[in-house]
């Protein structure tokens, strides 16, 4: 899997949208960007992943520049349950890594009231 | 109905023995891992079983044995357990795809704690 940088933490005041950027600028042609969340105490959960284009389903979008070197997910509405660590993962389930996901620090977002 | 159901959600047990954790996935999914998560909270992962089969062993000592029964369970034998095993565990799986890429799925974990 590509190296992603994160940055370390963000604030969002609760309503806002939440805008968590991604820079992943060795992204090889096969691999796609996917988002997981943790919110404390529980398990990783996935939230969104995309190869090229914009992407959006009922928790996101995720936003791919057209050099595929960075993206944006972006939480439309953000509630006090968004609080959690985002990881942004360069990542194919084809081949032999069989859907192994490579974890990095993540951003620790924070919604605020 | 949870996708990924692992027990126990909490284990303390004493240095030297033998434990497991149980890992079982309703989703029909053909893939299942364990990982790791650590003080620092980093998420790594350990092995991973496709059709029963062991794919990946990321340089796990050999006291942790996983076992894979059928394609629904994959559980985690650890052998004389030591202080530096403290932390959360995650069983999850999904399902692979050549063609189209598929996320996967974690279940709660389970906090072992070695004391």
């Amino acid at each position: 899997d590509a190296k992603t940088t994160q940055p370390t933490s963000m604030d969002c005041a609760e309503g806002r949208a939440a805008n968590l950027p991604c820079n992943h600028s060795t992204i090889s042609g096969n691999e796609y960007v996917y988002w997981y969340r943790q919110i404390h105490s529980q398990g990783p959960q996935y939230i969104i992943h995309g190869l090229k284009n914009n992407e959006t389903n009922e928790m996101a979008s995720l936003i791919i520049t057209e050099d595929r070197k960075s993206s944006t997910l972006i939480l439309p509405h953000a509630t006090l349950r968004d609080t959690a660590v985002y990881y942004c993962i360069a990542h194919t389930t084809g081949g032999t890594s069989y859907g192994k996901l490579t974890f990095g620090q993540g951003t620790i977002l924070t919604v605020h009231p | 109905d949870t996708a990924v159901s692992q027990t126990p959600k909490y284990l303390v047990t004493q240095m030297g023995n033998d434990k497991s954790i149980k890992c079982e996935q309703n989703l029909g999914h053909d893939t299942m891992y364990w990982y790791k998560q650590d003080s620092k909270k980093f998420l790594k992962i350990m092995f991973s079983y496709n059709n029963k089969e062991l794919i990946i062993n990321e340089t796990v000592p050999n006291r942790f044995s996983p076992k894979s029964p059928d394609k629904a369970h994959l559980n985690l034998h650890i052998n004389s357990l030591e202080l530096g095993d403290s932390a959360v565990y995650f069983c999850a799986s999904s399902l692979t795809d050549m063609v189209r890429n598929t996320e996967a799925f974690f279940g709660q974990g389970t906090r072992l704690t070695v004391v």
